[in-house]
């Protein structure tokens, strides 16, 4: 079946420094969004991007959706405390909401 | 505007009990998804609603069920508990649900015991 999945599992970073998580999905998606998950709360939308190629930045954020459509990453600058949470991706085959998760990147960011 | 508000937050049961939980999409919202969230499988999705009909439908066995009302008041219902049920149900609303992005209420933490 359809899975997204999504490396590093887990990432502790120094303030400062640079993060990195990656999607990759088994079929061509028809979009895929980004959601940041603070510990004990719930996902919140972060971006999404439709386009093959596409890039948008947010501040400290870049986010990327592969030329096949299959693959995507989010990477953030300098982090900070505030960047702490888990980071999903989710993928859609067709136009509508039925979302395919990552299982997700914890993110620690050390002071 | 209220957010997506999901009832009740946390919840206890035993094996082979019933168990309804509800959620009230942000107004104006018409699409209701449910997702499954448990620390091994992650977030999966269960089913979405639209206009009180069911659009789309995960891999999940008949004991998940659930419907919309026409205020766009969503309910869903797991039979027959088991111990593999416990993880957090998110709900999550959006306008039209072709496409955008999704808004998720706090969840219902589900025990089974």
């Amino acid at each position: 079946g359809q899975q997204v999945m999504q490396i590093p599992q887990y990432q502790h970073v120094q303030e400062g420094e640079d993060f990195t998580t990656y999607c990759n999905s088994s079929t061509t998606l028809s979009n895929i969004q980004w959601y940041k998950q603070r510990p004990g709360g719930h996902p919140v939308f972060l971006i999404q991007l439709v386009k093959s190629g596409e890039v948008k930045k947010q501040k400290r954020l870049t986010f990327q959706f592969g030329e096949a459509k299959k693959n995507s990453s989010l990477h953030i600058t300098a982090t900070q405390t505030t960047d702490v949470g888990t980071y999903f991706c989710a993928g859609s085959l067709y136009n509508f909401n039925k979302f395919y998760f990552g299982s997700g990147t914890k993110l620690n960011v050390k002071p | 505007k209220a957010g997506v508000t999901q009832t009740p937050r946390y919840l206890i049961k035993t094996r082979g009990q019933q168990v309804t939980l509800s959620c009230s999409p942000i107004s104006g919202h018409r699409s209701v998804s449910w997702y499954q969230q448990t620390p091994g499988q992650g977030l999966q999705f269960l089913f979405e609603y639209f206009s009180e009909t069911q659009r789309n439908k995960g891999n999940f066995p008949g004991r998940f069920s659930g419907r919309q009302f026409s205020n766009s008041r969503s309910e869903m219902n797991v039979s027959t508990l088991e111990l593999g049920d416990s993880a957090l149900y998110l709900c999550a609303s959006s306008l039209t649900g072709e496409n955008e992005k999704l808004f998720f209420g706090s969840g219902t933490q589900l025990s089974v015991l």
